[in-house]
């Protein structure tokens, strides 16, 4: 099946700082890449979609300056969460679909928790 | 947008069966997602449904009645490992919205 990963798995980074988290899809190509934002208890929200090569829709109330999203390959699309602060501590999860038969489903990856201290 | 409602929290006994509906609210229907989430994981794909009626997959049936908004995911012959959150995730065109999910606390 389709597999995407996620890098780091978990950060730990000090407020004022970057950091940025990268998301592939290991076997086939993401047309498409979302990234999404949970909460603890709570569900995901969908922050960014990008398609590659072309630049990302933010969401409603999703700071486009704040989260950047680089989405430069069939198989990379990265986030970065620039001038972090404590609350932008969560787990954030990016999500690819393919084309042709993969097209109607998407496939997460394995997250990754930022804790900004 | 849509509106995506689901309980909470069930409980319910190892071997037992339990049902958890999803109502939703789209314009632009495209297909009805249920995932599976364990604690600091990502969601995991369970089914999809498209159509009206019934899909299942050994342990997991999906239901979908589209008329109504709504849809149900049915786990039978419950084990301790199915205790996790299930999410209903609803497409619209070609992007996902999920629903908040319901917790299911499988007991001994």
């Amino acid at each position: 099946g389709a597999v995407v990963s996620q890098h780091p798995s978990r950060v730990i980074c000090k407020s004022g700082t970057s950091v940025k988290i990268e998301c592939r899809s290991l076997d086939f190509q993401a047309t498409t890449m979302f990234w999404y934002r949970q909460f603890p208890k709570q569900s995901l929200m969908l922050m960014a979609t990008s398609n590659e090569g072309s630049k990302a829709t933010y969401e409603q109330g999703v700071e486009k300056d704040k989260f950047l999203i680089n989405h430069a390959s069939l198989t990379l699309s990265t986030l970065t969460v620039t001038s972090a602060h404590p609350e932008d501590s969560s787990f954030y999860i990016c999500s690819a679909r393919g084309g042709g038969s993969l097209s109607y489903e998407q496939y997460f990856g394995p997250g990754t928790r930022l804790t900004v201290t | 947008g849509q509106n995506i409602d689901q309980p909470t929290e069930m409980t319910a006994t190892e071997g037992a069966i339990v049902q958890i509906n999803c109502t939703y609210q789209t314009s632009g229907f495209n297909g009805l997602f249920w995932y599976q989430q364990h604690a600091g994981e990502a969601p995991t794909f369970l089914s999809y449904n498209v159509l009206d009626g019934l899909e299942e997959k050994g342990r997991f049936s999906s239901f979908l009645s589209r008329s109504k908004g709504y849809s149900y995911l049915l786990l039978k012959e419950l084990q301790m490992k199915d205790s996790a959150s299930y999410l209903c995730a609803v497409r619209e065109r070609r992007q996902l919205s999920f629903g908040a999910g319901t917790t299911v606390t499988v007991r001994a």
